[in-house]
C-alpha cells in the first residue's frame, strides 16, 4: 500500500492563479481531510468528507473548494491565490470509529505552497 | 481561539534521559486525545493516545497522562532516543465534532548525544 499520496510536492504560484492539489489514499478509507500548517502553528483544518459525494468545511475553509467523487480521491482546488495562502498543505485519511476509540488519521507527505 | 495549547515551542533533552512534552486544553467536550510525531519533510504519523476515561496509556517507551480536572495531558518519553528528534504535535477530538481533531502548535523536541 502506498497510503496517502500527494502531488505536487512543491509549487510556486502567482497571485490570482488557480491549481489543485492532490490526494489520494488506496487503504479504502471513508474520511479525508485537508489540513494547513502554518510556520509555528498546528495543523488547522480546511475541509473534511466522510464518504464520497459528501464534504463538509473545517475551521478555515475560505479560498478553498474540494470535491469527493470517489473513495479514493480528495482534490482541493485554490480558485484566486492569495499570499495568505502560503502553506504546507496535509491531506489526511482515516476509518470511521464510532466507538471509544478515536481514529488514527494517516497522513500524506505534504505540499509545499508559496503565492508570490 | 487556541483550543490546544503547547507552551514550549522547543526542548531539548539529553540521549537516555526522560523527555516530558506538555499540552493543555480549553474544551472539556474533548473526549479523546493524541500525540502525533513529525520529522522534516513528512506527513505527521500518529504515536500514542488516550481516551477521556483514562489516566494513563503506555506503549513501549512512550506513556501519555491525562489530567482531566486541570486539562492538561503529557507525553513521556523514556529513555530518550537520537531518533525520538522531531516536531510532537498534541492533538483532541470532540464529541460532537465526528473525526474532526483540533492540533496544538507543536513541540521541537531535540535529543542530543
Amino acid at each position: 500500500n502506498a497510503g496517502v499520496t500527494q502531488t505536487p510536492k512543491f509549487r510556486i504560484l502567482k497571485i490570482g492563479q488557480s491549481m489543485t492539489l492532490q490526494c489520494t489514499q488506496d487503504m479504502n478509507h471513508n474520511y479525508m481531510y485537508w489540513y494547513r500548517q502554518d510556520p509555528g502553528m498546528g495543523l488547522k483544518l480546511i475541509y473534511y468528507s466522510v464518504g464520497a459525494g459528501i464534504t463538509d468545511k473545517g475551521e478555515v475553509p475560505n479560498g478553498y473548494n474540494v470535491s469527493r467523487s470517489t473513495t479514493e480521491d480528495f482534490p482541493l482546488r485554490l480558485e484566486l491565490a492569495a499570499p495568505s495562502q502560503t502553506s504546507v498543505y496535509f491531506c489526511a485519511s482515516s476509518l470511521p470509529n464510532p466507538g471509544q476509540g478515536a481514529d488514527t488519521q494517516y497522513f500524506g507527505p505534504g505540499t509545499r505552497l508559496t503565492v508570490l | 481561539d487556541q483550543q490546544v495549547k503547547q507552551n514550549s515551542p522547543s526542548l531539548s533533552v539529553q540521549e537516555g534521559r526522560i523527555s516530558i512534552l506538555n499540552c493543555d486544553y480549553t474544551n472539556s467536550m474533548f473526549d479523546y486525545f493524541l500525540w502525533y510525531k513529525k520529522y522534516p519533510a513528512e506527513g505527521p504519523t500518529f504515536l500514542i493516545s488516550i481516551s477521556s476515561i483514562k489516566d494513563k496509556n503506555e506503549d513501549g517507551r512512550f506513556t501519555v497522562f491525562l489530567n482531566k480536572s486541570a486539562k492538561h495531558l503529557s507525553l513521556h518519553i523514556v529513555p530518550s532516543q537520537p531518533g525520538d528528534s522531531a516536531v510532537y504535535f498534541c492533538a483532541a477530538r470532540a464529541i460532537q465534532g465526528a473525526q474532526k481533531l483540533v492540533f496544538g502548535q507543536g513541540t521541537r523536541l531535540t535529543i542530543n548525544p
